[in-house]
């Protein structure tokens, strides 16, 4: 069974230049979590969604961030224009919740973002 | 105060030994209780998750929950050099999201 899966794994990029990451959560879960990850602020929640819709926005950092999730199999999170201290590891993770809180949330193995 | 607290170590253990990693957090009505551990380089994963007050057991590993107090800990029994890590404790606090704590480094030496 496949987890969720993130493209690029790795992304070096100039600064002023547009980058998109990609994320495939789960088949069957229905809430997907983008995540920003550095040494100075640990994991920060940036935005999710469930059935596809943005619940939460509040962790986006500017309006240089920018989420979708057009389906339940594919979502972007994009930075235009990007800057050096955009420089962190990005994570998605997905969950499905059963009548409940929030379930165990799976990550994908991460896009480590370098902007120069 | 921050929502999600632990220390960040680096805790050093011996192997063999017991590790003890703790986490206290903010708001008294959170529900449930999550520990990841994240490898170096690598996404974290879920070693364990707890609601209920007490103790829970799983292998080598217990989690310990008491809400009145307000704290969340992670036993790691028979600790081995592989269990080397960061671990991050999550708080579901009433919402559909987790806060997560900073982490703690655990190095467990031969």
């Amino acid at each position: 069974d496949a987890g969720v899966i993130q493209s690029p794994r790795h992304e070096v990029t100039e600064m002023g230049q547009e980058v998109t990451l990609r994320c495939k959560p789960i088949s069957g879960h229905d809430y997907l979590f983008w995540y920003r990850q550095t040494m100075m602020r640990g994991l920060e929640l940036l935005i999710y969604f469930n059935n596809n819709v943005p619940i939460d926005d509040s962790g986006m950092p500017e309006d240089r961030f920018s989420a979708k999730m057009p389906n339940a199999s594919f979502s972007t999170l994009k930075i235009q224009p990007s800057e050096p201290r955009d420089s962190a590891v990005y994570f998605c993770a997905s969950s499905t919740t059963s009548g409940g809180p929030t379930d165990t949330q799976y990550f994908g193995p991460g896009t480590r973002l370098t902007v120069l | 105060q921050k929502e999600v607290e632990q220390n960040s170590g680096p805790l050093s253990v011996p192997e063999g030994a017991i590790a003890s990693l703790n986490c206290t957090y903010s708001d008294r009505g959170s529900q449930s209780f999550f520990w990841y551990r994240q490898y170096s380089g690598k996404s974290p994963e879920l070693i364990m998750s707890i609601y209920s007050n007490g103790d829970k057991e799983d292998g080598r590993f217990t989690a310990q929950l008491n809400k009145a107090s307000q704290y969340v800990s992670l036993l790691i029994r028979d600790s081995q050099p592989s269990d080397s890590a960061t671990y991050l404790c999550a708080v579901n606090m009433n919402t559909d999201k987790l806060i997560f704590g900073t982490g703690t480094r655990l190095q467990v030496f031969p």
